[in-house]
């Protein structure tokens, strides 16, 4: 089985301000790793899929990057409706494991 | 869209059987995933079923308990789950797979486990 481990659990940002949420695999995964956004009372969204590609409808501003193990989703400027939760999952093999998640708040 | 049903308030050793219908898009091309997430918790995979349903894959707490299963031609994902604990207790959502630009995720069923 492969565990994901995200981190930091927590990140307190200003708006305007860029940053860069961690995700590793226990074993490689290849590319085979998506990224998600969750708001409270609602089903997560898609914002990234096979490590570096912007799903529809997501603005530039989110860009995902690494293979193998280690991942990285980064958010150049953060604008009011992106502090939120976020999930790296990997899709590689099963069981389709998610990250733990990092919350991202308003400083 | 996804749309799950089934859910409900069950006692510890029951049974449940969910269900997510699935619209606008061409469902025999995605692979599906049930995803569960406790109350105030993450998001936890629970299943996942391939193209034509002859492969499956299950979350190592699910140990035997619950089956997926899809009919194409009904546009279905089911999700068979038997021996129910209280840590089974939360939405569960369908979901297709993350491997393109779009992914579906149903609104979530809730199931509550409870004597």
């Amino acid at each position: 089985e492969i565990v994901m481990t995200q981190s930091p659990a927590t990140l307190s940002v200003s708006p305007g301000e860029g940053v860069t949420l961690s995700c590793r695999a226990s074993q490689t995964v290849k590319n085979d790793i998506a990224w998600y956004q969750q708001k409270p009372g609602q089903a997560p969204r898609l914002i990234i899929y096979r490590a570096y590609n912007r799903a529809t409808d997501i603005p530039a501003r989110f860009s995902g990057s690494g293979s193998g193990t280690e991942f990285a989703l980064t958010i150049s400027s953060l604008r009011s409706e992106d502090f939120a939760l976020y999930y790296c999952q990997q899709f590689n093999s099963w069981p389709w494991a998610f990250g733990q998640g990092t919350r991202v708040d308003i400083k | 869209q996804l749309v799950e049903s089934g859910g409900g308030v069950v006692r510890p050793g029951g049974s449940l059987r969910l269900s997510c219908a699935a619209s606008g898009f061409t469902f025999k091309d995605f692979y599906m995933s049930w995803v569960r997430q406790p109350p105030g918790k993450g998001l936890e995979w629970v299943a996942g079923v391939n193209l034509n349903g002859d492969k499956r894959g299950y979350g190592d707490f699910v140990r035997g308990r619950f089956t997926v299963s899809r009919d194409n031609a009904k546009e279905s994902l089911y999700l068979e789950m038997n021996s129910l604990t209280v840590e089974d207790t939360a939405v569960y959502y369908c979901a297709t797979w993350p491997a393109t630009s779009v992914a579906f995720w149903g609104q979530g069923t809730a199931v509550t486990v409870s004597s």
